[in-house]
This record gives C-alpha cells, sequence and structure tokens, in this order.
C-alpha cells in the first residue's frame, strides 16, 4: 500500500466551479499535514497546513479526519492560475530534528476558460 | 524569488562520473533536505540534515554521498550512477521540526547516460 494515495486526476473544471481532493495516507506516526502545489517544472510549494478542526484560507478549505487516516481539500470559485498539482504531505518530526514529509504522487487541476 | 539556491540546474554525466550538485539556503534555517523527483512518481526523502548533523537517511544508495559543512550549505555527491537515477534533485530546508514547511530550491536537473 502506498502511504500517500490520491487521485492523480487530471480534474478539469471551468472557472467558478468548486473541486474538491481527497488523499488518505498509511502512517498513523504522522502529526502534522500539509497540502502544498506544484506548478508545471517548478519546486512545490505550501498552500496551507491542515488541522483536525479544518480550516479555511480565502477560497480554499482543508479538513483532517485522523481516525480515517483521510485530508482533504476544497477549492471555491476555481481561477485559472489555480491549475497545478496538488500534493498531499503527511509529516512526522525526527527524533534527531527535521521533519520527515512523505509527500502524494498529487492530483493535476486543470482550470479553463 | 526563492531562498534556495541549487546548482547547477542541469547536469548531464556518464556512469563513470563523479559530480557534486550544492545546495545554499539563504534563510537561516535549520533543517535542510534532499529529495528526488522521478517522472510519474511521488517526491522520495533522500536525507535529512539538522543543525549540520544527519538525522535521516532514507535507504539511499551509497553512490549518492551527502555532505552538510553548515547549517547554510548542502551537497549531494555522485559517482557511478545508473540512468535510473536520471530525475530532478530538489533541495529544501525548514526553519524547525515544528512548522512542516519546506522552502525548496529550483532543482537540478540529472541526466546520466
Amino acid at each position: 500500500r502506498k502511504e500517500v494515495e490520491q487521485d492523480p486526476g487530471p480534474f478539469n473544471v471551468p472557472e467558478g466551479a468548486t473541486v474538491a481532493f481527497n488523499c488518505t495516507y498509511s502512517n498513523s506516526a504522522s502529526q502534522s499535514f500539509f497540502w502544498y502545489r506544484q506548478d508545471c517544472r517548478k519546486e512545490p510549494k505550501l498552500l496551507m497546513s491542515v488541522y483536525s478542526s479544518g480550516n479555511e484560507d480565502g477560497r480554499f478549505t482543508a479538513q483532517l479526519n485522523r481516525a480515517s487516516q483521510y485530508i482533504s481539500l476544497l477549492i471555491r470559485d476555481s481561477k485559472l492560475s489555480d491549475s497545478a498539482t496538488y500534493l498531499c504531505v503527511p509529516a512526522a518530526i525526527l527524533t534527531g530534528g527535521g521533519n520527515k514529509l512523505t509527500f502524494g504522487t498529487g492530483t493535476q487541476l486543470k482550470v479553463e476558460l | 524569488e526563492t531562498g534556495v539556491t541549487q546548482t547547477p540546474r542541469h547536469l548531464v554525466m556518464g556512469m563513470t562520473n563523479k559530480k557534486s550538485l550544492k545546495c545554499e539556503q539563504h534563510l537561516g534555517h535549520n533543517a535542510m533536505y534532499w529529495y528526488k523527483q522521478s517522472a510519474k512518481k511521488p517526491l522520495e526523502l533522500m536525507f535529512v540534515y539538522n543543525f549540520k548533523e544527519q538525522t535521516e537517511n532514507n535507504s539511499v544508495p551509497s553512490r549518492f554521498s551527502p555532505e552538510c559543512p553548515n547549517s547554510s550549505h548542502l551537497f549531494l555527491h555522485l559517482h557511478t550512477l545508473q540512468p535510473e537515477d536520471s530525475a530532478l534533485y530538489l533541495c529544501a530546508s525548514s526553519q524547525d521540526a515544528g512548522t512542516g514547511e519546506l522552502f525548496f530550491g529550483e532543482g537540478s536537473r540529472l541526466t546520466v547516460l
């Protein structure tokens, strides 16, 4: 079983649509959770952290269900600039310091006119 | 503009060559990372350093040899690589163990002939 499972997509949606991505992770020792965004041929960048109570950042809403080991991302009112690959990332703190982030393969989003 | 700089951006080498990838971070972070990104695969963690000490080696073959002389610099020494080692090698840094926000460089694209 993969450590992080995501639907690779692509999700092709019109501008203004609402789209949801899901992710499951296998390591129950994961302590922190994130969504990263990666544009084509660019490095990944942090989109938002994911908290157990759910959290929102503008048009983006993230949810975490620790019992089911499930993370979600909802994007409302999609913009063309949202087109990218969205990476689900559970993380654990290493004993000696630093973080062990485990990346999913990502879900590709294409927002169209 | 990224605070993490990687050189070279592109590298072509034969299987018998010895080369090195360099990473420098200007963010005052304590932890540095090497990740490998191959086509159609998730980012794979290779090594983690925290305050110059290695805290994670993710079962990486010995033909990859990391070096971290200080918290701002990280090297990946390459020797007798295989064609399947061709990939994008991404360096990242983070402030501490808790945030999970990694700042990535733009990557070094390696081709092994």
